[in-house]
């Protein structure tokens, strides 16, 4: 069964520093997607990013980069230059191919300290 | 910039009373998913539609709960009759080669 894990329940950062969220995941699959959603005090849960397994290029949007680590099914996401609006509870989610559902992780809760 | 619709964005209503939620889908997407965020529970997947043909609805309560996509502009959920555990934030969210966007949301208050 495709599961995944954010060990990181709460984390904190600086205005303008960088943080790293955790995220790993278990599958069999070979084709397979992951993304991360940000869900701010709205409840609006808005993609942030997204990564195809086959490629090898980590993906980036503008502040927001992962860490994509096959073998080791990891999925890190990393947010530079925090701002106050990052604040938010971040899932990481997987799916792979044709199967349409998203399995997601319980979440992380960040706080940007001013 | 294309967006998934949902209507009420806020529903208070009493215990017995039936509550229908909207959605609007991204025009050309032929997913959607109807889900359900709690405090205690997380993020549920109740029903979910591709092609307007519903493909799994595990995971919403039979009894009371009815998902339905009358045309591609349009998927329903209803609830009949509302209790208050139902209170929820309900998200439909709308697909397109393995990735989905979400509503935002619509808050529900049954007392």
């Amino acid at each position: 069964a495709q599961t995944v894990t954010q060990s990181q329940p709460e984390m904190s950062v600086q205005e303008a520093e960088t943080v790293t969220l955790s995220c790993t995941y278990d599958t069999s699959e070979s084709d397979y997607y992951l993304f991360w959603y940000k869900q701010p005090p709205s409840r609006q849960m808005i993609l942030v990013i997204r990564q195809e397994a086959y490629k090898q290029q980590n993906a980036t949007e503008n502040r927001f980069s992962v860490n994509f680590q096959k073998a080791a099914k990891s999925f890190s996401l990393k947010i530079s230059d925090s701002q106050l609006g990052d604040a938010a509870m971040y899932f990481c989610a997987y799916t792979y191919f044709g199967a349409q559902k998203l399995v997601f992780g319980q979440g992380t809760r960040l706080t940007i300290n001013p | 910039d294309a967006r998934v619709t949902q209507t009420p964005r806020h529903k208070v209503t009493e215990m017995g009373q039936e509550v229908t939620m909207r959605c609007q889908p991204i025009l050309g997407h032929n997913t959607v998913f109807w889900y359900r965020q709690t405090m205690m529970q997380g993020l549920e997947l109740l029903a979910y539609f591709r092609n307007r043909a519903p493909l799994d609805d595990s995971g919403m309560p039979k009894d009371r709960f009815s998902a339905e996509m009358p045309d591609a502009t349009l998927a329903t959920l209803k609830i009949q009759p509302s209790e208050p555990r139902d209170s929820a934030v309900y998200f439909c969210a709308s697909g397109q080669r393995e990735t989905q966007y979400f509503g935002p949301g619509t808050r529900l208050l049954v007392l």
